[in-house]
């Protein structure tokens, strides 16, 4: 089953303690993106990559980190979390077209104490 | 000034009526649109895309995008209990921008029996 897979898909810490998101997918996408949503302000995004060892920032990078070393892999790591970054997480993937057609993990809630 | 503007809603209906979600944008380089639903407690899925101006169907969905007013709509006939859910507008410029997804807030649409 073609699937994007994030893990936490819930996670309770507290300020400063590093931790990291894991996402996956299984579809051989280029494309993976890290987005944030929060009541009122819609879907943000964090990072984006669109292939190996290429990311850029999108609207909201700041107090995170991104890695892709291999294709279906797409970390997003908090090295110092705050309470503002308390929030539900949704990593992404697509083939790369221009449509922007995007397919969606579960989602991470994350409350940082 | 937000890139891209939704009415947050909520917006409540009866089963049967004809629904009108809208989005207005201020960056005249979009020229990919997307509707994306979101069920409560699920990743966005996507609905509806279209390139540029014009309409375009989709058996009970029809998107529309004007671009010369920086607005586009999705209209849904026939609602159905099974609507229920949060739309949202999504915008990309495509091109060597194509990995910068904007995202409208999302409208929440509950469709009563």
């Amino acid at each position: 089953e073609a699937q994007v897979t994030q893990n936490p898909r819930y996670l309770i810490t507290v300020t400063g303690k590093k931790l990291t998101v894991t996402c996956s997918q299984n579809m051989n996408h280029e494309y993976m993106s890290w987005y944030r949503q929060d009541p009122g302000l819609g879907l943000r995004q964090i990072y984006y990559s669109m292939n190996v060892e290429v990311t850029d920032k999108g609207d909201v990078p700041e107090g995170y980190k991104v890695s892709r070393k291999e294709k279906r892999n797409f970390p997003l790591i908090l090295e110092s979390p705050s309470p503002n970054q308390t929030s539900l997480y949704f990593c992404a993937s697509s083939r790369g077209t221009p449509t922007g057609e995007l397919f969606f993990g579960e989602g991470s809630r994350l409350t940082v104490l | 000034q937000k890139e891209v503007e939704q009415d947050p809603g909520p917006l409540s209906v009866p089963e049967g009526a004809i629904v009108s979600l809208n989005c207005t944008y201020s960056n005249s380089a979009f020229q990919y649109f997307m509707w994306y639903r979101q069920y409560s407690r699920k990743g966005p899925e996507l609905l509806m895309y279209t390139y540029s101006s014009g309409n375009k169907e989709d058996g009970r969905f029809t998107a529309q995008v004007d671009k010369s007013s920086k607005y586009i709509s999705l209209f849904i006939r026939d609602s159905q209990p099974s609507d229920s859910a949060t739309y949202l507008c999504a915008l990309t410029a495509g091109g060597t921008s194509y990995g910068k997804l904007t995202f409208g807030q999302g409208t929440i649409l509950t469709v009563h029996p």
